[in-house]
């Protein structure tokens, strides 16, 4: 299969600091990845699509700005929340799909676990 | 815009069948996929529907109409461990993106 992993896991901040998450493809190069936003009992948003060596794609209503999306390399996409406050507090999500594995014929996106965000 | 909406709950015997339905709106839409997440946990893939029709994938079958803009997941002989978050997502445009549906969450009584 296709192994995608996060770091961290969990992050605690203050108001205000800025934070980074990371996001790898383990044993797989991902050209492509995607950054999801998760409140609690709600669905997954699709934040953004990262592009390596491109400037990401935002989603609508998402500030590029607070968060910055670096794909500098075909196994690692990080996420920067800036100036994090409160509401910025939620569980963020890596994806990436496999050509290899899928063929991209399924269409299967393979998920990081998940970086829970808080900001007191 | 891109939308797909789902039953927000189910509950279900063990041993059981369910249905989960999803709707979606049309608009440059590819493909259907399925997704599970139980609490505190990365979405994990299921099933999809490129073509109209029925996907079948052990206890999970998945299906697909674009005429009707509906999909559904079918769970067979449900186990206590099927109790989860279950999400249609659709693909638009890209040939990657997809867009999460809003989710049901599945409740299974012995």
């Amino acid at each position: 299969g296709a192994v995608v992993s996060q770091h961290p896991s969990w992050v605690i901040c203050k108001s205000g600091t800025s934070v980074k998450i990371e996001c790898r493809s383990l044993d797989f190069q991902a050209t492509t990845m995607f950054w999801y936003r998760q409140f609690p009992k709600q669905s997954l948003m699709l934040m953004a699509t990262s592009n390596e060596g491109s400037k990401a794609t935002y989603e609508q209503g998402v500030e590029k700005d607070k968060f910055l999306i670096n794909h500098a390399s075909l196994t690692l996409s990080t996420l920067t929340v800036t100036s994090a406050h409160p509401e910025d507090s939620s569980f963020y999500i890596c994806s990436a799909d496999n050509p290899g594995t899928s063929g991209g014929a399924s269409n299967e996106q393979f998920f990081g676990p998940g970086t829970r965000l808080t900001v007191l | 815009g891109q939308s797909l909406e789902q039953p927000s709950e189910v509950t279900a015997v063990e041993g059981a069948i369910v249905q989960i339905n999803c709707t979606y709106q049309t608009s440059g839409f590819y493909g259907l996929s399925w997704y599970q997440q139980h609490d505190g946990g990365a979405p994990t893939f299921l099933s999809y529907n490129g073509l109209d029709g029925l996907e079948e994938t052990g206890r999970f079958s998945s299906f697909l109409s674009r005429s009707d803009s509906y999909g559904y997941l079918l769970l067979q002989e449900l186990q206590m461990k099927d109790s989860a978050s279950y999400f249609c997502a659709g693909g638009w445009g890209s040939a990657s993106k997809i867009i999460f549906g809003s989710g049901t969450r599945l409740s299974i009584r012995p």
